[in-house]
C-alpha cells in the first residue's frame, strides 16, 4: 500500500538553530515528490518538486533532498516567519493519471 | 499566470442542509482538478479528482459528490450534510503533465 510518513510531528527550534524534517515513502512508480508549506487556516503553498534520487532544490533557508526511500527538508538558520506546517506529498503512477498522496505534516515552531 | 479561487472561506451549516462549494481556475486549460479534505492535525485526504469536463473519480465512499460542468470549474456538493462532514476543504489543480498541484485557500465547513 502506498504510504507517506513524516517525522517529527512537531518541532520546536530557536531562531538560528538548523534542523531537518523527514519524509519517508513507500510507493510504486514514483513520479515526483513535493514539499508544501501550510500556514494556519490557509491552503498549502508549493515549495519544491524532486523527481529523482540525488536531486536537490533550494529556496532561501530551505533545501530539499531526495533518496530512493525518503526526502529531507533542511532548514538553515530558521527565522520565526518559517513557522508553519510542512507537508510532503508523492505522486505515484496509476495508468494515465497520477495521484498525490500526502503525509500528515511536521508542525514547525521557531522561537525568537 | 494561473490562479485558483475557492469560496466561501468559512461556512456554518445545519445538519441535513445541502452544500455547494465552488472552485474555479484561471490562466490554464484542461487542468486536472482535485477536492481534498483535511482533518485537524491530519494529512490531506483525496475526495475526488477530475481529468476533464464531466469526468469525476471518487476516492472514498461518502456523503459528498463532485461535478465539473465547465473546464475550469469544480463543484463539491451534498444533498444532506452530516456532522462528520465538518472539516477543511481544499480545491487544487495540476497541469496536464501531472506535475505539482496548486491549492486554493480552503473552506472551513462546520456542520452544527
Amino acid at each position: 500500500e502506498d504510504q507517506v510518513t513524516q517525522s517529527p510531528e512537531a518541532l520546536r527550534l530557536q531562531e538560528g538553530e538548523s534542523s531537518s524534517l523527514n519524509c519517508s515513502y513507500t510507493v510504486s512508480g514514483l513520479r515526483g515528490l513535493f514539499w508544501y508549506r501550510q500556514d494556519p487556516g490557509k491552503g498549502p503553498e508549493f515549495l519544491f518538486t524532486l523527481y529523482s534520487a540525488g536531486e536537490e532544490k533550494e529556496k532561501e533557508r530551505l533545501k530539499a533532498t531526495l533518496t530512493k526511500k525518503e526526502s529531507f527538508l533542511h532548514i538553515t538558520a530558521p527565522k520565526p516567519e518559517d513557522s508553519a506546517t510542512y507537508l510532503c506529498a508523492v505522486q505515484a503512477g496509476r495508468g494515465n493519471f497520477n495521484k498525490f498522496y500526502f503525509g500528515s505534516g511536521t508542525k514547525l515552531n521557531v522561537k525568537p | 499566470s494561473q490562479t485558483i479561487h475557492q469560496w466561501p472561506a468559512t461556512l456554518v451549516q445545519p445538519v441535513g442542509s445541502p452544500l455547494s462549494l465552488e472552485c474555479t481556475v484561471e490562466g490554464t486549460s484542461n487542468p486536472n482538478l482535485y477536492w481534498y479534505r483535511q482533518a485537524a492535525g491530519r494529512g490531506l485526504q483525496l475526495l475526488f479528482y477530475s481529468v476533464g469536463i464531466g469526468q469525476i473519480s471518487s476516492e472514498v465512499p461518502q456523503n459528498l459528490s463532485a461535478s465539473r460542468p465547465q473546464d475550469r470549474q469544480f463543484i463539491l456538493s451534498s444533498k444532506k450534510l452530516l456532522l462528520s462532514d465538518s472539516g477543511f476543504y481544499l480545491c487544487a489543480w495540476s497541469g496536464e503533465t501531472n506535475t505539482e498541484a496548486f491549492f486554493g485557500q480552503g473552506t472551513r465547513l462546520t456542520v452544527v
